[in-house]
């Protein structure tokens, strides 16, 4: 294990569902990030929260809402999703985004399928 | 704006032979560079990362990668290949100018056959 617990692992909903996905870390990391990550594709920066503050939103669509409620823990809002947005959403942490040179460690990812 | 590219979907290696991911990288300065592993049904997994200083960088279950930065590529190799080596690569880059992304490439999935 990482240290980076995300739930649920796999999810599928309609697309007018009203779902969450939720990301612990227990590594005492500042900074919190989600990706998502469609086949054949870049992983795509989505959110980053450092010290539970959103520091980057990378023009996601408004149906996807983070939170941050404290340094460990972050959530992914979702509502009126639409099919493209089914993914492997994979939740990251770091020390620090400041500290450029430290690596991120990843979670197991939520496999969502939007119906 | 700081890019990354993986030319390769797919690479195929006997075990025991070396294996060679390809990477290449574009930023405006001095890049941080990182290489992540992803088995199936897992998140990615760090493996190594070039800050400063020697150009070859060693990293976990024997991995090692080479900084050249006049080619500004970071291939990523390791001397003799397992099976269970088989998975997914990405390369990703970092300027350290620019804020607080790290950019992705799309990944080369690696086989490795007995």
């Amino acid at each position: 294990e990482t240290g980076v617990t995300q739930t649920p692992r796999h999810l599928v909903m309609g697309m007018t569902n009203k779902k969450s996905l939720k990301c612990e870390q227990h590594l005492g990391h500042n900074a919190m990030y989600w990706y998502k990550q469609s086949a054949k594709k870049p992983l795509e920066l989505m959110f980053v929260y450092s010290l539970e503050e959103r520091v980057e939103n990378n023009s996601v669509p408004s149906r996807f809402s983070p939170e941050c409620p404290n340094s460990s823990h972050l959530f992914l809002h979702l509502h009126t999703l639409q099919p493209e947005d089914s993914a492997l959403y994979l939740c990251a942490s770091s020390q620090s985004p400041g500290q450029m040179n430290t690596e991120a460690f990843f979670g197991q990812g939520t496999r969502l399928t939007v119906v | 704006a700081q890019s990354v590219a993986q030319p390769e979907d797919q690479v195929n290696v006997a075990e025991g032979n070396p294996l060679t991911v390809k990477c290449t990288y574009s930023v405006s300065g001095n890049p941080y560079l990182f290489w992540y592993v992803q088995y199936p049904n897992r998140g990615l997994q760090f493996l190594l990362k070039y800050i400063t200083g020697d150009n070859l960088v060693k990293g976990s279950y024997g991995f090692e990668a080479e900084f050249n930065k006049s080619q500004t590529s970071f291939h990523l190799k390791k001397p003799s290949a397992l099976v269970s080596d088989s998975a997914l690569y990405f390369c990703a880059v970092r300027d350290p100018t620019g804020g607080f992304k790290t950019i992705f490439g799309a990944g080369t999935r690696l086989f490795v056959k007995a």
